[in-house]
């Protein structure tokens, strides 16, 4: 079955700094490969996704890298801001299922 | 449109009654996910329906869970009976053909003492 884990269940950053956020995964069948953000009381909100075929794609102030050789799968934030402070999931997405994995809590320290 | 709906926002019931759990999506959806949110467990997919026919419930905990969608509109998730391990949030979201952007509701927080 599919099963998505995180290396960190926790990441402190100074603002300003640079954060990364890590994944591994065992399915390689997935299609797409998505990152979401929690903010407390919350539901789940989308970042960005980037397709299987694809090792890097950026969006605004956000970089998703993809290394399906070792089935890892990163979320960078530049110049990370206390609005950032939240749980961030990765995600698997395959002919419309999604399934998350448990989450990394990243606070921002001013 | 005002996104995901769900309600209640909060239910506290006791072990034993039955408890249902309502979403309403985004008007064109197609998909809808149900999910459970607890720390231990992060969250769990129980559900999920293409155009009001489940696709895979495999996340479904036991039969004590059921979940229908009569129409593109609107889907429930009940628990009957309720047990206090059922105590967590509960989240409804919606994707359009199914895509990766899916938009969630803002959850039912359930505890059953």
């Amino acid at each position: 079955g599919e099963s998505v884990g995180l290396h960190l269940p926790t990441l402190s950053v100074q603002e300003g700094d640079n954060s990364i956020i890590n994944c591994a995964y065992s399915n390689s069948a997935s299609d797409y490969f998505i990152w979401y953000k929690q903010e407390s009381g919350k539901g789940p909100q989308f970042i960005i996704d980037i397709r299987s075929n694809m090792d890097k794609r950026q969006g605004q102030r956000v970089t998703v890298l993809l290394n399906k050789t070792v089935k890892h799968l990163s979320l960078q934030i530049a110049a990370t801001q206390p609005g950032d402070s939240a749980v961030y999931f990765c995600a698997l997405g395959s002919q419309g299922n999604l399934i998350f994995g448990k989450g990394t809590k990243l606070s921002v320290k001013p | 449109d005002a996104g995901v709906i769900q309600s209640p926002r909060h239910e506290v019931t006791e072990m034993g009654q039955e408890v249902t759990l309502r979403c309403k999506p985004i008007s064109g959806h197609d998909y809808l996910f149900w999910y459970r949110q607890t720390m231990m467990r992060g969250l769990e997919l129980l559900i999920y329906f293409n155009n009001n026919v489940p696709i895979d419930d495999s996340g479904m905990p036991e039969d004590r869970f059921s979940a229908k969608m009569p129409n593109a509109s609107f889907s429930t998730l009940k628990i009957q009976p309720s047990e206090p391990r059922d105590s967590a949030v509960y989240f409804c979201a919606s994707t359009f053909q199914g895509g990766t952007e899916a938009f969630f509701g803002q959850g039912t927080r359930l505890t059953v003492v």
